[in-house]
């Protein structure tokens, strides 16, 4: 079955970029209708959509974010990334990614990757 | 923007309790709601889609229901492994997903 996995620096300074992978295993990020997208999730509180993106560059961003997101696919190796600039405290959070079946179909984020923890700090 | 609403933020219940959780939306969102469980230091796990589906592998106990605003959640026998947080999510208004803010469960 399809699993995900992120990975990237977990320490990042102020005003710098955060940037984050999702590689997936299992099958081709390619193949079938699917969006990939990413979401947070600070220490102890709720989730947070940050965008998502189709296979053929096609991306969604949380309006809140948008300013500073940018989600980009690289199908040869079966990745897509996360990049955020200009980050704060504000942005310390575990970063998830997963798999949207939407709008092609119906349901909910699944599968999910583990998680990673990023840290803005100096 | 939808704005998900939950309740209550927390409960406590014994082993064996029916556990009711509900999710509102700031608006119509049909039956495009998701609910999630998440452990502790775990990913989320899809349970319900589309407001009352029940995710492949997942125990009969979880259910859900509702559709328009008013959406429930239900536990029909707490097990110790349910210990969680519990999210509601809308998919009404694409592509801008929103999650409920949760509902910590705990074993009495």
């Amino acid at each position: 079955q399809v699993q995900l996995q992120e990975s990237g620096p977990g320490l990042v300074k102020p005003s710098q970029t955060l940037s984050l992978t999702c590689t997936v295993s299992g099958g081709s990020i390619s193949s079938g209708s699917y969006y990939w997208s990413w979401i947070r999730q600070p220490a102890g509180k709720g989730l947070e959509w940050i965008g998502r993106i189709y296979t053929s560059g096609s991306t969604n961003y949380n309006p809140s974010l948008k300013s500073r997101v940018t989600i980009s696919v690289d199908t040869s190796k079966n990745q897509f990334s996360l990049k955020l600039s200009s980050v704060t405290a504000a942005d310390t959070a575990v970063y998830y990614c997963a798999r949207d079946p939407t709008p092609f179909g119906r349901g909910g984020f699944d599968p999910w990757g583990q998680g990673t923890l990023v840290t803005v700090s100096s | 923007d939808i704005q998900m609403t939950q309740s209550p933020s927390s409960l406590s219940a014994s082993v064996g309790d029916r556990v009711t959780i509900t999710c509102q939306a700031s608006q119509d969102i049909s039956n495009y709601l998701n609910w999630y469980q998440q452990k502790p230091g775990k990913a989320p796990k899809l349970l319900i889609y589309d407001a009352s589906n029940l995710e492949t592998g997942v125990p009969s106990r979880f259910s859900g229901s509702g559709s328009g605003t008013d959406f429930t959640f239900t536990i029909s026998s707490l097990q110790p492994e349910d210990i969680a947080t519990y999210y509601c999510q809308q998919y009404d208004n694409l592509p801008r997903f929103t999650f409920g803010p949760g509902t910590k469960v705990d074993i009495k």
